[in-house]
């Protein structure tokens, strides 16, 4: 079975710049969730959908945003990009998200974007 | 609010001694916990997680971990532990649909 696929896997932008991520979930799985990782701040969640809808928002600035396709694929945007928007970006595939899979999460290897 | 702790940034260990990860978590219900590692340049791999029942959990690559609810703890153990152990080691405990709250991670380096 193949994992959670992260695409572009690396890639530099400039400030003002926006930029889209893309993840393949795990066949089956139908919830996507997208964290920012970065040595100051850690792991932080940034917000997670299921079947097309967004269930779960973490505390960022709407510059951030996302969205998934019938495909259970996703997508993240970040508009107006800032220095420190430079992280790597972390999306996790789980089956439903609720009752004993809670909290199960499935990664990808992340994009690493860095901005200049 | 929620939040789990990792009160050691770095732990050097020799091969073949043994390890254990501290983890303190703060969640008002039934914890959903978990241990995650990850090596440079990767994403983050399950290996082990802990809902109810046996507060001892096993995990892959010989992990285990004891959940004690009146220490509010999680730590993760390993017996022996192989030079291909070392990478980052991320506590979590999960909320609900998708979302994680992570400590802060300990970074793992094993002497030869």
């Amino acid at each position: 079975k193949a994992g959670v696929t992260q695409t572009p896997r690396y890639l530099i932008k400039t400030r003002g710049q926006q930029v889209t991520l893309s993840c393949s979930p795990i066949s089956g799985h139908r919830s996507v969730s997208w964290y920012q990782q970065t040595p100051g701040q850690g792991l932080q969640f940034l917000f997670e959908y299921f079947s097309e809808t967004q269930r779960n928002k973490g505390n960022f600035p709407g510059r951030f945003s996302g969205r998934q396709f019938s495909n259970s694929r996703s997508e993240m945007n970040v508009s107006t990009l800032e220095l420190g928007d430079s992280a790597l970006y972390l999306c996790a595939s789980s089956i439903t998200g609720t009752g004993r899979n809670t909290g199960e999460l499935f990664f990808g290897e992340g994009s690493r974007l860095t901005v200049l | 609010a929620q939040s789990v702790t990792q009160p050691d940034i770095h732990i050097t260990v020799s091969e073949g001694a043994s390890l254990e990860l501290r983890c303190n978590y703060s969640y008002g219900a039934t914890p959903y916990l978990f241990w995650y590692v990850q090596s440079p340049g990767q994403g983050l791999q399950l290996l082990l997680k802990y809902f109810s029942g046996d507060t001892l959990v096993q995990g892959i690559k010989g992990f285990e971990a004891e959940f004690k609810r009146s220490q509010s703890s999680f730590n993760l153990r390993k017996p022996s532990v192989h030079w291909s152990d070392a990478a980052e080691y991320f506590c979590a405990v999960a909320h609900n649909a998708g979302k994680s709250t992570f400590g802060d991670g300990t970074t793992l380096t094993v002497k030869p």
